[in-house]
């Protein structure tokens, strides 16, 4: 059965204070392995896709990397509006289902 | 854009009431599906379609029921309201592996 962990579960850091945000998946076949950002009451905001172990992907103060067992994203610089839950998700070779981990809330402060 | 919608954010319904939650995508994907988001439980497949007039079950399919007459619109049924049915309900369209959600309805069954 596909699985997918996330820790920490809960992260506090000070503005500027860079961290990384763990995704570990047992997939069978990995089509893709997805990060998405939500806020509170909100749905999840697509934000990287990556499909293959060791690419990358970036997008202002945040950078997606993906091995043949993790993901990792990585916070550099991190400002208050970054506090949201990141969620990770990964795709098979079998259906259309995405199986989610349980996310990561992350708290910044100013 | 990808441009998913929720015909209500907040919605409040007494126990046993029939519900219909609507969503609509604009990108033309052929996939759509149904969620759930509690505390401590993360995201859940209710059910999703691959097609117009197709449906397949996800994980936690008892108690809905769900209908796709056209491409754009799929629509999550509720026969009879509990108020373990109080949840977050989260649509979502793909077209092939990244998922695009909708803005959520918060739904209380009292």
């Amino acid at each position: 059965e596909d699985q997918v962990t996330q820790s920490p579960e809960a992260l506090r850091l000070q503005e500027g204070e860079s961290s990384s945000l763990n995704c570990s998946y047992t997939v069978s076949g990995l089509r893709g392995l997805f990060w998405y950002r939500q806020d509170p009451g909100k749905g999840p905001e697509f934000l990287f896709t990556l499909y293959s172990a060791g690419e990358e992907k970036e997008k202002e103060r945040l950078k997606a990397t993906l091995t043949k067992k993790e993901s990792f994203l990585h916070i550099t610089a991190p400002k208050p509006e970054d506090s949201a839950t990141y969620l990770c998700a990964a795709h098979n070779n079998a259906g259309n289902m995405l199986t989610f981990g349980g996310g990561t809330r992350l708290m910044v402060k100013p | 854009d990808v441009k998913v919608t929720q015909s209500s954010r907040y919605l409040v319904k007494r126990t046993g009431e029939k519900v219909f939650l609507e969503c609509v995508q604009d990108m033309d994907h052929e996939n759509m599906f149904w969620y759930r988001q509690d505390p401590g439980l993360g995201l859940r497949l209710i059910y999703f379609s691959y097609d117009v007039k197709m449906k397949e079950k996800g994980d936690i399919p008892e108690g809905y029921s769900v209908s796709r007459e056209k491409k754009e619109r799929f629509s999550l049924i509720l026969e009879s309201a509990s108020t373990n049915q109080t949840s977050m309900y989260l649509c979502a369209s793909s077209f092939i592996y990244e998922q695009y959600f909708g803005p959520g309805t918060r739904l209380t069954v009292t």
